[in-house]
């Protein structure tokens, strides 16, 4: 079965670094998202991605995040200067249309990238 | 605006016994929804998911869900506990573009 993979699994960060968190959606998928969630908290969204632009973004998804579809497969999340409150386990997930569409066909997400910033 | 309300955080069930996890959400629209599980150290697998089709919905591992508008409710039901079925469990909203919204999860407990 066709997997969304993420890497590196963990990483810490010192508070005010950048940082990069990559992903590998299914390849014949077209959207693609980055959710987050803080220990103890609800999943929230991050992004979607299509077409090489951002199609909606959350609140919190300021000027420090970024996202990127550098090279065709690899869909990447960065972080310009991590704060504390970054800390979280980050989930990237793709789809071959939107959740919504007439197959319904659901997203399908990575196993995760747990950011703890120090 | 749409939300999502898991209304247990913990269930603890005995082996061999029906689970039922309980999610009521608001939409202003005719939503999609979804149960994703979470195993520890592992990604958001999709259980099902109801888009309009059939009203109760069949997913993987003998899980299903039954979605009633008058309620709001999308409660998910197994008929019989498995050990392996001790996971993290959120039931999730597609109500309009591309943003899903997510409970704030059930832990499933199995009791040998």
């Amino acid at each position: 079965e066709p997997e969304v993979t993420q890497t590196p699994s963990h990483q810490v960060t010192q508070m005010g670094q950048e940082v990069i968190l990559r992903c590998v959606p299914i390849s014949n998928h077209l959207y693609f998202y980055w959710y987050r969630q803080i220990l103890g908290q609800k999943v929230e969204f991050l992004v979607s991605f299509y077409n090489n632009e951002i199609s909606e973004k959350s609140e919190i998804f300021d000027d420090q995040f970024s996202v990127e579809r550098p090279d065709g497969s690899n869909f990447t999340l960065k972080i310009r200067s991590t704060k504390l409150e970054d800390s979280a386990m980050y989930f990237c997930a793709s789809s071959e249309e939107t959740g919504r569409g007439p197959k319904g066909y659901g997203y399908t997400f990575g196993s995760g990238t747990r950011l703890t910033v120090v | 605006a749409q939300s999502v309300t898991q209304l247990d955080s913990h269930v603890s069930v005995s082996e061999g016994t029906p689970v039922l996890l309980r999610c009521n959400y608001s939409s202003s629209y005719s939503p999609s929804l979804f149960w994703y599980v979470q195993h520890p150290n592992k990604g958001l697998q999709l259980l099902l998911k109801y888009t309009s089709a059939a009203t109760l919905v069949k997913g993987i591992n003998g899980f299903e869900a039954e979605f009633k508008k008058s309620e709001t409710s999308f409660h998910l039901t197994k008929p019989s506990a498995h050990m392996s079925d001790a996971a993290e469990y959120f039931c999730v909203v597609n109500n309009a573009g591309n943003m899903l919204t997510f409970g704030g999860g059930t832990r499933l407990m199995v009791k040998p």
